[in-house]
């Protein structure tokens, strides 16, 4: 699986959009960028997932470029609940090929969103 | 909701003794795990399993072994605790089969912190 890289830190003003950045320039054709989060004491809780089109869904938008080398998660009305650890993970979508089943975890980027 | 449940939100065991972590799941998925995490080192898998009574090993097998006698429930044993045991363990599972990605995401446990002394 390809591996990421993301900022350590980031900070955000409530209200306004947070924008994560990911970089995996050597993503494979067939794999996806997925993104979750982890809230202080809690388990990581998925967020997002894409291939190649932009996604979005209830809680956040994904871009992805158009050489796939890279992607940005988007918050955009960022709260204080959002304040936590984003993490950007690339792997096949396949979940029968062997050691595929597993998601390879970075140390992710640590939001903080400000009042 | 998918739920996953650990069985203690907190543990303290002492050196040298056999330490089991219960994780249960209720939405049937047949893929779980068991991570640890530490400051600076992320999420690291231990074990997984796809099948009850199959199990494969992840990145950090040494000194844990797992069970999955039903579907529903993965333990994590610590056969004799050492002190570089000390850790947050995390459970999460997921659906396997037909379909796409987003029917594959993992769902985790609130985790147990075990602390070692």
């Amino acid at each position: 699986d390809a591996k990421t890289t993301q900022p350590p830190s980031m900070d955000c003003a409530e209200g306004r959009a947070a924008n994560l950045p990911c970089n995996h320039s050597t993503i494979s054709g067939n794999e996806y960028v997925y993104w979750y989060r982890q809230i202080h004491s809690q388990g990581p809780q998925y967020i997002i997932h894409g291939l190649k089109n932009n996604e979005t869904n209830e809680m956040a938008s994904l871009i992805i470029t158009e050489d796939r080398k890279s992607s940005t998660l988007i918050l955009p009305h960022a709260t204080l609940r959002d304040t936590a650890v984003y993490y950007c993970i690339v792997r096949v979508g396949d979940y029968y090929a062997g050691n595929n089943r597993k998601l390879i975890w970075g140390l992710g980027t640590s939001l903080a969103v400000n009042p | 909701d998918v739920k996953v449940t650990q069985s203690s939100r907190y543990l303290v065991k002492r050196t040298g003794e056999k330490v089991f972590l219960e994780c249960v799941q209720d939405m049937d998925h047949e893929n779980m795990f068991w991570y640890r995490q530490d400051p600076g080192l992320g999420l690291r898998l231990i074990y997984f399993s796809y099948d009850v009574k199959m199990k494969e090993k992840g990145d950090i097998p040494e000194g844990y072994s797992v069970s999955r006698e039903k579907k529903e429930r993965f333990s994590l044993i610590l056969e004799s605790a050492s002190t570089n045991q000390t850790s947050m363990y995390l459970c999460a599972s997921s659906r396997s089969g037909t379909g796409g990605p987003s029917l594959k995401e993992q769902y985790f446990g609130p985790g147990t912190r075990l602390t070692v002394t």
